[in-house]
């Protein structure tokens, strides 16, 4: 089956750590986005990638960093700069930046700080 | 600067019913419109998308409306079902950013 995986679905965090959230698609999309949302929110831009080895900061990008060193791979790093990461963490891929195209999600990783 | 937002934070139906969820999105250089269901938990799903060029699509049970005047999007869902039940986001794709931006949803609820 193509799709996105995202892992885990439920992580815990203690202050102070970093950690890292999963993403692998097997779609052959060039394009790849990490989104946070929040409760009762819509979806906010962390980062975006448009092919290998090149990444871009979206909207909130402050606290967090990602590589994408494959293509089918793009982890997201969320580090102990960000005062607030208790989120639901939704990775997504498109064909290419270039394309008017719908963005595929993954199902998400809750991440809670403890 | 770019923001897409929803009218109507909830939205309750009586099954059977149509629905009509609305949004409204404020940078004129927006070229490319969709609409994603999300279930509790789960990441969006692609419902239909529309181009700029165009002011009416229609999907299976599910037509998207674009007025580019007032900057003005809408999802009618005909005949709206209890699996219909979800927060249903408008998002948009400019020139120059080629990331989706998102609004911030409708619940929409149906009623037995």
């Amino acid at each position: 089956d193509g799709g996105i995986t995202q892992s885990p679905k439920y992580l815990f965090r203690k202050e102070g750590q970093n950690v890292t959230l999963s993403c692998e698609q097997n779609l052959n999309h060039d394009a790849m986005y990490w989104y946070r949302q929040d409760p009762g929110q819509g979806l906010r831009l962390i980062y975006y990638s448009q092919i290998v080895n090149d990444f871009q900061k979206g909207d909130i990008a402050e606290g967090y960093s990602v590589s994408r060193e494959k293509k089918e791979s793009f982890p997201l790093t969320v580090t102990s700069a960000q005062k607030n990461p208790t989120a639901f963490y939704l990775c997504a891929s498109s064909i290419s930046l270039a394309i008017n195209t719908e963005a595929f999600f993954g199902q998400g990783t809750r991440l809670t700080v403890v | 600067g770019e923001s897409v937002g929803l009218h109507l934070p909830t939205l309750s139906v009586q099954e059977g019913d149509n629905s009509i969820i609305n949004c409204a999105y404020s940078n004129s250089a927006s070229d490319y419109f969709i609409w994603y269901k999300q279930e509790s938990g789960k990441g969006p799903q692609f419902i239909i998308d529309i181009r700029s060029n165009m002011d009416k699509r229609q999907g299976q049970r599910v037509t998207v409306l674009l007025n580019k005047t007032v900057k003005h999007l809408s999802l009618q869902i005909a005949a709206t079902q209890p699996g219909d039940s979800a927060v249903y986001f408008c998002a948009q794709r400019t020139t120059g950013r080629r990331a989706l931006t998102f609004g911030s949803g409708t619940r929409l609820q149906v009623q037995p």
